[in-house]
């Protein structure tokens, strides 16, 4: 089982849409999980930190199930420029911070 | 403040040949971070460094690859030889380390094409 699972994808969605994706993780001593959003040809950058009470910014939401291994990312009214791959990551602090990546989901939305 | 540095941006090799690559992370970074991205799938890492100690290389492939980081500041990456698997971007990363949540930033990659 690979430590970092996300939903396979791609998500092809109209503008407006409201998008979902799930990421599921193997080890249960992990402790803060992230969300990267990579462009096309272009390096991941940090899109969100998942905190245990979930949290939010402004169209995009982040909810963590530590019971279930399981986060996820919602993007509400979704916009053209939304469209790149979501890449859920999880950090194991206790083996130094290591920062495994998930293979991403990739966003393409629609006009 | 200045990003994360990578170079060379592209590389063109030939089977067998070897290639290093080079990374200069975020002033203050203890902890840096070598990736290898295959297109299509998410990043695969491949050596964490703690200043100059290895955190772990767990999937680094230590029959051709190699990587150091001697003053815990400049890494370099190096393939020897190479094989036409080893196309792919190899991203470096920095973090201050610090904390559980603390973002990882970044370079632009080198892409690395074994022909």
């Amino acid at each position: 089982r690979k430590e970092v699972e996300q939903d396979p994808g791609p998500f092809n969605v109209p503008e407006g849409a409201t998008v979902a994706f799930n990421c599921t993780y193997s080890n249960s001593a992990s402790q803060s999980f992230f969300w990267y959003r990579q462009d096309c040809r272009k390096e991941p950058k940090l899109l969100m930190s998942v905190y245990s009470s979930g949290n939010e910014d402004g169209r995009f939401t982040a909810q963590l199930n530590r019971a279930s291994q399981y986060i996820s990312l919602l993007i509400r009214d979704s916009k053209l420029s939304d469209s790149a791959t979501y890449l859920c990551v999880v950090n194991d602090y206790n083996q130094g911070g290591k920062l495994i990546f998930g293979q991403g989901t990739e966003l393409s939305v629609k006009p | 403040e200045a990003g994360v540095a990578q170079s060379p941006r592209y590389k063109i090799i030939e089977k067998r040949q070897s290639v290093a690559f080079w990374c200069n992370p975020i002033s203050g970074h203890a902890t840096l971070y070598w990736y290898q991205q295959i297109l299509g799938q998410g990043p695969k890492l491949l050596i964490q460094f703690q200043n100059n100690g290895v955190v772990d290389d767990s999937q680094l492939p230590k029959d051709r690859f190699s990587a150091e980081r001697l003053k815990g500041v400049d890494s370099t990456l190096k393939i020897q030889p190479a094989k036409l698997e080893d196309s792919a971007v190899y991203l470096c990363a920095s973090t201050t380390g610090a904390g559980i949540r603390t973002e990882a930033f970044f370079g632009q990659g080198t892409r690395l094409t074994v022909v």
